[in-house]
């Protein structure tokens, strides 16, 4: 079992409301990830980042921003949620030496009405 | 997908069969790797092989690798109820994040 933790879990909010996903690992990974998932369909790669300070966008256009000021630590922050947003949302980590293999955490699953 | 394909996208067997999934790509890897999604959970690592080798086993699977075809199999020998989930393969090509495919829906029946 990985030691990467998210919540919430699930999150049904209203249009228009700010919202932060918490991703927190303990396993002293420098490389952490964020993934977005409709049901049934492929990750698509929305943020990453290589180590504290350091943060990037992914493939994926997001509207949400990142942060990384601790190494455990790597929140998602929608500042005004939409409908289009709902979606499921993965957090993982790796570590940054040796091969590039992913612990994720349970995932988001977020609900904009 | 622009990165690659995996087939098929569902499948459905009885508890003892094997289950083959197939993952293509087209860009060169330093390595592909497997993953399991039960649903609503996030991915769990299942097997690595690097570009330089051939198979690898581990337990009950068996993932090949054909670098001239840019293809990969995995293979669940005698499937359980158990192993009812989606199952990804993620290309390692260097950049900044593995590239997952679309995944393959595996469903076994009791």
């Amino acid at each position: 079992e990985a030691d990467i933790y998210q919540t919430p879990r699930y999150l049904v909010i209203g249009t228009g409301k700010k919202i932060t996903l918490e991703c927190s690992q303990t396993m002293g990974h420098d490389k952490m990830y964020w993934y977005q998932q409709d049901p049934g369909m492929e990750l698509h790669l929305i943020h990453y980042s290589y180590g504290v300070n350091s943060t990037e966008k992914g493939d994926l256009s997001s509207e949400s921003t990142v942060s990384r000021i601790r190494t455990e630590h790597f929140p998602l922050t929608l500042e005004s949620a939409r409908p289009s947003h709902t979606s499921q949302y993965l957090c993982a980590s790796s570590a940054s030496t040796g091969l590039d293999i992913q612990y994720f955490g349970a995932g988001t699953r977020l609900s904009v009405l | 997908s622009q990165q690659g394909e995996e087939d098929p996208q569902a499948l459905s067997i009885q508890e003892g069969e094997n289950a083959t999934m197939n993952c293509s790509y087209k860009t060169s890897i330093n390595n592909l790797q497997w993953y399991r999604q039960n649903s609503g959970r996030g991915l769990v690592h299942l097997i690595l092989i690097r570009s330089n080798e051939r198979e690898k086993h581990s337990g009950r699977l068996r993932v090949t690798l054909d670098t001239s075809k840019k293809s990969s199999s995995l293979l669940i020998t005698a499937s359980r109820a158990a192993d009812t989930a989606s199952y990804f393969c993620a290309r390692d090509t260097g950049r900044r994040a593995l590239t997952f495919g679309s995944g393959t829906r595996l469903q076994v029946q009791p």
